[in-house]
This record gives C-alpha cells, sequence and structure tokens, in this order.
C-alpha cells in the first residue's frame, strides 16, 4: 500500500511565478491535510479538505494561496505570484475516514524562491 | 487542543531504551496524546497515541500518567535512524477539529 505521495520534491521558481504542489493521499484516504513549515521553524497547518470541500482553511494566508481536491486526481496547493518568503517545506497529510483518524504524512516538497 | 511542554533535548546510547517525556497538565476528557517524529527534514512519522491506558506497538509505547497530565514515549532499544524530533501532541478525537498542533518538539541524539 502506497503512502502518500507529493510531487514535485523540489520546486524552484522565480518571484512572481506560481508554483503548483500536487498531493496525492494513502488508497482508501478521502481527507487531505497541508501543513507547512519555514526554514528552522514548526510545522503549522494550513488547510483541510474533504474531497470536494474545504473543510477548514484556518491556517491559509489571506492572499496568493489556494487548494482544491477535485473529485478525481490529487489534492492542488497553489501559490500565486510567489516571493521569498513563502520559500519553505510543504507537507501534505491525509486520514481515511473522518478528519479525526491518524494522520499519515507525505515526503514533502521542497519550495525555493529566488 | 492543549498544550505540551516538552524538554528541548536529550541524547542516549545507542541500544539502550530513550524515555521521551511530555508534559499536558490542562488536557481535557476527549483529548488523545500522539506522538510523530521528523527525521532530518523529512515528513513527519506517526508513531503511536493514546487516551487513557499504556499503548505498545512495534515502534515504540506510551506510558500515560494516571491523571493524565504527563506522558512518557519509550523507544526499548535506540539506533542511530532513531536520531530524530520528537513531537507530542494533544488532540481531540472527536468533532470537526482535525489538525495537528506542533510544538518545538525534542530533539532526541542516539550516540553510538
Amino acid at each position: 500500500n502506497a503512502g502518500v505521495m507529493q510531487n514535485p520534491r523540489h520546486l524552484v521558481r522565480r518571484r512572481g511565478q506560481e508554483a503548483r504542489l500536487r498531493c496525492s493521499p494513502m488508497k482508501g484516504h478521502s481527507h487531505v491535510y497541508w501543513y507547512r513549515q519555514l526554514p528552522e521553524e514548526g510545522l503549522k497547518f494550513m488547510v483541510y479538505l474533504q474531497k470536494e470541500n474545504i473543510i477548514d482553511e484556518s491556517g491559509m494566508p489571506k492572499e496568493r494561496f489556494s487548494a482544491e481536491f477535485p473529485k478525481e486526481g490529487p489534492s492542488i496547493l497553489r501559490i500565486q505570484q510567489v516571493v521569498r518568503g513563502d520559500s519553505a517545506a510543504y507537507f501534505c497529510a491525509s486520514s481515511p475516514r473522518t478528519g479525526t483518524d491518524t494522520q499519515y504524512f507525505g515526503p514533502g516538497t521542497r519550495l525555493t524562491v529566488l | 487542543d492543549a498544550k505540551t511542554t516538552q524538554p528541548t533535548s536529550m541524547d542516549c546510547a545507542e541500544g539502550r531504551a530513550a524515555n521521551l517525556p511530555c508534559n499536558h497538565s490542562t488536557i481535557s476528557g476527549n483529548e488523545y496524546v500522539y506522538w510523530y517524529r521528523q527525521i532530518h527534514s523529512q515528513g513527519p512519522q506517526y508513531i503511536i497515541h493514546g487516551l487513557k491506558n499504556n499503548e505498545t506497538n512495534e515502534m515504540a509505547s506510551l506510558i500515560i500518567t494516571e491523571d493524565r497530565k504527563s506522558s512518557t514515549l519509550i523507544l526499548p532499544h535506540a539506533t542511530l535512524r532513531d536520531t530524530a524530533v520528537y513531537y507530542c501532541i494533544v488532540r481531540v478525537y472527536t468533532g470537526a477539529n482535525s489538525k495537528l498542533t506542533f510544538g518545538k518538539g525534542i530533539t532526541l541524539s542516539v550516540r553510538p
């Protein structure tokens, strides 16, 4: 049973470009979470999604960031007009039944903004 | 979710047991204790969780005090690959609040 998949593993963007991070949950998991880890800091929750629905986006920056989890395909975290402060590791986690089940994390996408 | 406090760091010798403490004095009756670890910038890895009773799996044991205000994660035979940051997280197991709130964790260094 494959774990949570994230791609790309490393992403380099110039200021002002768009970044798209993809997350495929574990098989049978319908709940996805995104977390961000800034350099030398802890992990911070960003958003929690079920299929086609955003359940909790209390940790998402108000501008430039969006997330989706369509009926078919992976979850996408989209960052528009990236700035240097967006450089971080972005981790996706998934859980099986309800939002309160154990979350299993992917390997992360490391975003570098030049 | 209740706040947790952990020492900043600790070390232990390879092959010995590593006992990682965590205080959660304001824990509520419906909150579970979860442990994750992060090995050198990899994705966090789930270790174990529990409510009241002690728990054991293939990775570790979790000992929760009777008043539930503190707990200890035990790695019975630490190896060099157990060197990581270990996070103790208290989390409601029911309801819509599903996010994990990570603190600074404790850095465990296993020495040869």
